[in-house]
């Protein structure tokens, strides 16, 4: 049972555009969600976190939404640009635990 | 320069040829963990670790073991390796429970 998904394997948006990545949880135990960034042949790097207390967090071009009665979570990108072309998780964990649970990953496209 | 290493970055095995690979941080994390990355599966955590001394198995653990005996080494066992552990592993680490994870280069299994 997938308890984190990421239901779009693929994004492409023209550069300058806005990229929103989308990700779904069933678990209402989970109170810290992040996102991560994959280029190939690298290991996943750190992108931008929310706690369950808060419904926005932004970090520059990156905004993070969290929508605690949906258990939905979305990733923006304003503007795009073709650097940001990689495949992007989402990732769930909750207080007292150790488990990160991870999403399959979306590849965003920035076409130039 | 603060990083997760893994080695090695690229290993061909066969069936049951016990084989270990090699984690370690030099950022004085407690929290240390293994993930698998297949295709359509997005990453899977196999193994943590709250300090030394102390794992627990994530969503994978079957056909795997771990060492913690240093705060820097986290060390990845297949005793008796399977096709079916063919996949793309990484390491990470963060200062504690729910923070951002560094994650290694990743090491790329394959088992014939």
């Amino acid at each position: 049972d997938q308890q984190v998904k990421q239901n779009s394997p693929s994004l492409s948006v023209q550069e300058g555009r806005i990229s929103i990545l989308n990700c779904d949880y069933t678990n209402s135990m989970f109170d810290y969600f992040l996102w991560y960034k994959k280029y190939p042949a690298e290991g996943p790097t750190f992108l931008i976190s929310i706690s369950s207390i808060k419904d926005k967090n932004e970090d520059g071009r990156f905004t993070v939404f969290l929508n605690k009665s949906a258990k939905h979570l979305s990733l923006h990108i304003v503007p795009s640009q073709p650097g940001d072309s990689a495949v992007y998780f989402c990732a769930a964990i909750s207080s007292g635990t150790y488990k990160y649970i991870f999403g399959t990953g979306t590849r965003l496209k920035v076409l130039a | 320069e603060a990083q997760v290493t893994q080695n090695p970055r690229y290993l061909i095995t066969v069936t049951g040829k016990k084989l270990t690979v090699t984690c370690s941080q030099n950022m004085n994390h407690e929290y240390m963990s293994w993930y698998r990355q297949d295709p359509g599966l997005g990453l899977r955590q196999i193994y943590y670790s709250m300090n030394v001394e102390v794992t627990d198995k994530g969503d994978v653990p079957e056909g795997y073991k771990v060492s913690r005996k240093e705060k820097r080494n986290f060390p990845l066992i297949l005793e008796s390796p399977s096709p079916n552990q063919t996949s793309l592993y990484f390491c990470a680490s963060s200062y504690g429970q729910g923070g951002e994870q560094y994650f290694g280069p990743g090491t790329r299994l394959t088992v014939t």
